[in-house]
């Protein structure tokens, strides 16, 4: 059964880049059949989609964040990641890294736990 | 803003049956998936496709679509459907774009 598990630093500092792994156990990174995404969720809120990544290195950004992110995938080590540059306050959130379908339901059946990354100076 | 939007909190009594409702522009072309999460947890995957269920998800979870809004129906609510409950869909204004809902706080009374 194909599991997610982000890793990283739980607190940054503004300014600072937040750069999170997401390693997959159980399955390949290299499905032609799913993208690789992350997901954002401050404090109290909703969910927020960030992007995601096909194997092939294609990736999709939220448009609000597209300046600031970059999500790149490593096949050899069948896993995946995020990089979002300059973070505040605002970037305060449970990031979790989940499976999506390449398909027009795109939906997103398996999740990691999340991890919690704060930014506080 | 969010692109879709959804009541923040809704309530039904133990048994009866309750509709979520999702409703943005996207949904006219894409279909809605939907995802429970309670506290603490990560989100888990309750329908797709507007109305499929995933293995392991019970009947008393169906979905529709009209127009330009999708919904997420528990009949016979029990006590631990009690959840936030959040749809999404690719986004309107570019393929392959995705959004979430502001998601909705159901309290099973």
């Amino acid at each position: 059964q194909l599991q997610l598990q982000e890793s990283g630093p739980g607190l940054l500092k503004p300014s600072e880049t937040l750069s999170l792994t997401c390693a997959v156990s159980g399955g390949s990174v290299s499905s032609s059949n799913h993208y690789w995404g992350w997901v954002r969720q401050p404090p109290g809120e909703g969910l927020e989609w960030i992007g995601n990544i096909y194997y092939s290195g294609s990736t999709f950004y939220n448009p609000s964040l597209t300046s600031r992110v970059t999500i790149s995938v490593d096949t050899s080590k069948n896993q995946f990641s995020l990089k979002l540059t300059s973070v505040t306050a605002a970037d305060t959130a449970v990031y979790f890294c989940a499976r999506q379908s390449w398909f027009d339901t795109s939906e997103f059946d398996i999740w990691g736990q999340g991890v919690l990354v704060s930014v506080s100076s | 803003s969010s692109e879709l939007t959804q009541d923040p909190a809704v309530s039904v009594a133990l048994g009866q049956t309750v509709r979520i409702t999702c409703q943005g522009d996207s949904l006219r072309g894409y279909s809605a998936s939907w995802y429970q999460q309670k506290p603490g947890q990560a989100p888990v995957l309750v329908l797709f496709g507007g109305s499929k269920r995933p293995s392991g998800i019970p009947d008393r979870f169906s979905g529709s679509r009209s127009g330009n809004t999708a919904s997420l129906i528990v009949t016979g609510a029990r006590a631990e459907d009690e959840a936030d409950y959040h749809c999404y869909s690719r986004a309107s204004h570019g393929n392959h774009l995705g959004v979430f809902g502001g998601g909705t706080k159901l309290t099973v009374l």
